[in-house]
């Protein structure tokens, strides 16, 4: 089955700094790829949408200048969490379609998530 | 407007009992239901999946779901837990806008040997 890396799974930093946490389809392209956020023992929140070659869409109520978005290639999304505060620190989950599935019904793959820790 | 309530936040079973997780969803037309598995610190696996074909769908690992238009509801079944059943659970509508998955509250099934 396709496969949807993330990297780095896990990642801890300091207040202040910034983090780049990459997204790949490793056999298929993506047109679209979703970046979402999850607490602990809760479910997940989806933060944006991101379309290849174009801006980010970002549900209400997410900070698009704190989770700066960018999916330059079919194959590879980023999402950078900027001046990182503790309250950033979650699992971020990112999903990718397989563009070869027709419309809305490509199927989505997820990552393994990457664990950000902000001190 | 899509959504999905699992009516139970926590399930526990015994080894080689089975495994009923509930799934209530509200959708304006016909809806694409999945169950998601998630172990501890690990992306979501696709265990399930309808999209309007057979109601009752199988799955991976056992795992099979029915879907009940009059009830709405899409309840995750298995015969027998095993041990590696222990996981967290998401019932997942897709959103008519953007193609956009819509996640319930996460049902955590714990077993027991």
């Amino acid at each position: 089955g396709a496969v949807v890396s993330q990297h780095p799974s896990r990642v801890i930093c300091k207040s202040g700094t910034s983090v780049k946490i990459e997204c790949r389809s490793l056999d298929f392209q993506a047109t679209t790829m979703f970046w979402y956020r999850q607490f602990p023992k809760k479910s997940l929140m989806l933060m944006a949408t991101s379309n290849e070659g174009s801006k980010a869409t970002y549900e209400q109520g997410v900070e698009k200048d704190k989770f700066l978005i960018n999916h330059a290639s079919l194959t590879l999304s980023t999402l950078t969490v900027t001046s990182a505060h503790p309250e950033d620190s979650s699992f971020y989950i990112c999903s990718a379609r397989d563009r070869g599935g027709a419309g809305l019904s490509g199927e989505l793959f997820f990552g393994e998530g990457s664990r950000l820790t902000v001190l | 407007a899509q959504s999905v309530t699992q009516l139970d936040s926590h399930v526990s079973v015994s080894e080689g009992t089975p495994v009923l997780l509930r799934c209530n969803y509200s959708s304006s037309y016909s809806p694409s239901l999945f169950w998601y598995v998630q172990h501890p610190n690990k992306g979501l696996q696709l265990l399930l999946k309808y999209t309007s074909a057979a109601t009752l769908v199988k799955g991976i690992n056992g795992f099979e779901a029915e879907f009940k238009k009059s009830e709405t509801s899409f309840h995750l079944t298995k015969p027998s837990a095993h041990m590696s059943d222990a996981a967290e659970y998401f019932c997942v509508v897709r959103g008519n806008q953007g193609g956009k998955l819509i996640f319930g509250q996460g049902t955590e099934l714990s077993v027991k040997p």
